[in-house]
């Protein structure tokens, strides 16, 4: 079975700009959650989504925005960007991603470097 | 608020040496506790997981973790390392209600010297 995959793997973008970010889950899985990684901060979740819904969201300021399509796969938005949005961005899926057993896997990540 | 604290941010050992990172949660209730691995240049990978059961789980490459609830820790240990697990490690905690999110340690990052 394919692991997650991300795209793009890297982005270069001006502060002000938006960027968008794209997320194929495992197959079967329909769980997405994104977070982000600083060396400052570590990992922080940012939001989760299941059945084109966001179930779940972290602290993290309105610009950070995302959804899910039918097909599970899932994109993060973030709009005028910050120098401080520079960080690797990380896609984790889950069958379902419920208070059960369930396990999280993740994609290589997408490399944001905000100038 | 949910927390992870890992005791250990850098950790330097010799081949042959035996490792323990310790790794506490704040968190009353059930908690599901993760192990995930990133070596350099490559993803997250999971080491190992605790949902219920036996304390003591093993995970991949010779890893292994207890969980001790008295204590709120999920200790990794392994007993003989090796240069190829240089990496960073993380603890994790995904608690019930919580759907989907994992609340990570900030790191352990290990080296191991030839």
């Amino acid at each position: 079975k394919a692991g997650v995959t991300q795209t793009p793997r890297y982005l270069i973008k001006t502060r002000g700009q938006q960027v968008t970010l794209s997320c194929s889950p495992i197959s079967g899985h329909r769980s997405v959650s994104w977070y982000q990684q600083t060396p400052g901060q570590g990992l922080q979740f940012l939001f989760e989504y299941f059945s084109e819904t966001q179930r779940n969201k972290g602290n993290f300021p309105g610009r950070f925005s995302g959804r899910q399509f039918s097909n599970s796969r899932s994109e993060m938005n973030v709009s005028t960007l910050e120098l401080g949005d520079s960080a690797l961005y990380l896609c984790a899926s889950s069958i379902t991603g419920g208070p059960g057993q369930e396990t999280q896997y993740f994609g290589p990540g997408t490399r944001l470097l905000v100038l | 608020a949910q927390s992870v604290s890992q005791h250990n941010h850098h950790v330097i050992l010799s081949e042959a040496a035996s490792l323990e990172l310790g790794c506490n949660y704040s968190y009353g209730g059930t908690v599901n506790l993760f192990w995930y691995v990133q070596y350099p240049g490559q993803h997250l990978q999971l080491l190992l997981k605790y949902f219920s059961g036996d304390p003591l789980v093993k995970g991949i490459k010779g890893f292994e973790a207890e969980f001790i609830k008295s204590k709120f820790s999920f200790n990794l240990r392994k007993p003989s390392v090796q240069w190829s697990d240089t990496a960073e490690y993380f603890c994790a905690v995904n608690a019930p209600g919580n759907t989907g999110k994992l609340i990570f340690g900030q790191g352990t990052t290990l080296q191991v010297k030839p």
